[in-house]
C-alpha cells in the first residue's frame, strides 16, 4: 500500500536554530515528491517539487532533498514567520493521485 | 491574482441534511481535486477531474458523496445524507495542464455535522 509518513509530528525551535523535517515514503512507482506549507485556517501552499533521487531545491531558508526512500526539508536559521504545518506528498506513476502525509507542525519561538 | 475560490467557507448542518460545496478553479486549469482534511487522517484525496471528466473517485464513500463539474468554472461536492463523521475541512485544488504538478488550493470549507 502506498504510504507517506512524516516525522516529527511537532517541532519547537528557537529562532535561528536549524533543523530538518523528514518524509519517508513507500510507493509502487514515484512520479514526484512535493512539499507544501499550510498556515492555520488556510489551504496548503506549494513549496517544492522533487522528481529524482539526489535532486535538491532551495527557497530562502528552506532546502528540500530527495533519496530513494525519503525526503528532508532543511530549515536554516528559522524565523517565527516560518511557523506552520509542513506537508509532504507523493504522486504515483501513471496517475494524478497525490498521497499526503499528516504533516509536521513547526513552531519557531522568538 | 488568480486563486481557487470555495463556498461556503463554513457550514453547520444537522445529520441527514444535504450539503453542497462549490469550487471555482483557477481559469485555464484543467485538473481539479477534492480533498478532505481531519486531524486524525490528514489530507485525503476524495476525487479528481481532468477536463471536467471524473478520473478517480475511489477516495469517496460512494453511497453518500458525489462530485461533478457542470462546467470548466465550477466543481461541486455533495453529501447526502450527511453524518457527524463527515465533519472536516474540504479543500478544492486545481492544476494547470501539461507537465506541472503544482496544485493551487482553495481556502477550504469547514463542515460541521451535528
Amino acid at each position: 500500500e502506498d504510504q507517506v509518513t512524516q516525522s516529527p509530528e511537532a517541532l519547537r525551535l528557537q529562532e535561528g536554530e536549524s533543523s530538518s523535517l523528514n518524509c519517508s515514503y513507500t510507493v509502487s512507482g514515484l512520479r514526484g515528491l512535493f512539499w507544501y506549507r499550510q498556515d492555520p485556517g488556510k489551504g496548503p501552499e506549494f513549496l517544492f517539487t522533487l522528481y529524482s533521487a539526489g535532486e535538491e531545491k532551495e527557497k530562502e531558508r528552506l532546502k528540500a532533498t530527495l533519496t530513494k526512500k525519503e525526503s528532508f526539508l532543511h530549515i536554516t536559521a528559522p524565523k517565527p514567520e516560518d511557523s506552520a504545518t509542513y506537508l509532504c506528498a507523493v504522486r504515483t506513476s501513471g496517475t494524478y493521485k497525490y498521497i499526503f502525509g499528516t504533516g509536521t507542525r513547526l513552531k519557531v519561538l522568538a | 491574482d488568480a486563486r481557487v475560490t470555495q463556498t461556503p467557507r463554513h457550514k453547520v448542518t444537522e445529520m441527514g441534511q444535504e450539503v453542497t460545496m462549490r469550487c471555482q478553479p483557477i481559469l485555464g486549469h484543467n485538473t481539479v481535486f477534492w480533498y478532505r482534511q481531519t486531524m486524525m487522517q490528514g489530507l485525503e484525496l476524495l476525487a479528481y477531474f481532468r477536463n471536467r471528466a471524473p478520473l478517480d473517485d475511489s477516495g469517496m464513500p460512494k453511497d453518500r458523496f458525489s462530485a461533478e463539474m457542470p462546467d470548466a468554472t465550477l466543481a461541486t461536492l455533495k453529501i447526502q445524507p450527511s453524518e457527524p463523521r463527515d465533519s472536516a475541512v474540504y479543500f478544492c485544488a486545481s492544476k494547470a495542464s501539461g507537465d506541472t504538478d503544482t496544485q493551487y488550493f482553495g481556502p477550504g470549507t469547514r463542515l460541521t455535522v451535528l
